[in-house]
């Protein structure tokens, strides 16, 4: 069964360091998207992407945040300015239309 | 604004117990609901879906109805096995309003031998 990964499972940066992270979501689906949930909160929407634009994003996806299709199959999402609240488990998805599939996330610490 | 509540945990169960958790939600159109599962040092995982109102989803023995007039999606099962302990996340997202998953806060289930 086709399904979303990520890479890395784990980065550890120094707070103002850039990081990307790296989403190869289901080939065939069209809508890509970003979350990230704070240990011990909830889930919480960053940004969306269709088309190779932009469709929707949160109030969290500021200025230090950007999300690029670089080819055909890669997903990132770079943080340009690390920050210690930045610190989170980051989860790519991908979908056809509304149906949502979560890859396994990756676990940021800044430090 | 749109959001979705889920009860408190956690949930603590008997092998073998029947299982409720509470989920409702305030939307302003009419929202798709889902679960989603978290399984320790795991990713989410889409356990069921609805998409209109009475609709019933169902996977790996759970089942939700979709509840218009209550505004709720609980989440059942008849009979837990210490393999279904997680955290359990009921979501929304409106129909035609966009594609952003709205998540309630999540409930951890324990399950117990």
């Amino acid at each position: 069964e086709p399904e979303v990964t990520q890479t890395p499972s784990h980065q550890v940066t120094q707070m103002g360091q850039e990081v990307i992270l790296r989403c190869v979501p289901i080939s065939n689906h069209l809508y890509f998207y970003w979350y990230r949930q704070i240990l011990g909160q909830k889930v919480e929407f960053l940004v969306s992407f269709y088309n190779n634009e932009i469709s929707e994003k949160s109030e969290i996806f500021d200025d230090q945040f950007s999300v690029e299709r670089p080819d055909g199959s890669n997903f990132t999402l770079k943080i340009r300015s690390t920050k210690l609240e930045d610190s989170a488990m980051y989860f790519c998805a991908s979908s056809v239309k509304e149906t949502q599939y979560f890859g396994p996330g990756t676990r940021l610490l800044v430090l | 604004g749109d959001s979705v509540t889920q009860m408190e945990g956690p949930v603590t169960l008997s092998e073998e117990a029947f299982l409720t958790i509470n989920c409702t939600y305030t939307a302003t159109g009419y929202p798709s609901l889902f679960w989603y599962v978290q399984y320790p040092g795991e990713g989410l995982q889409l356990l069921l879906k609805a998409t209109k109102a009475d609709d019933k989803g169902s996977n790996k023995g759970f089942e939700a109805t979709y509840r218009k007039e209550t505004t709720s999606f609980h989440l059942e099962k008849g009979s837990v096995q210490v393999s279904d302990s997680a955290v359990y996340f009921c979501a929304l997202i409106l129909t035609g309003g966009g594609n952003k998953l709205t998540f309630g806060t999540g409930t951890q289930l324990k399950v117990e031998l």
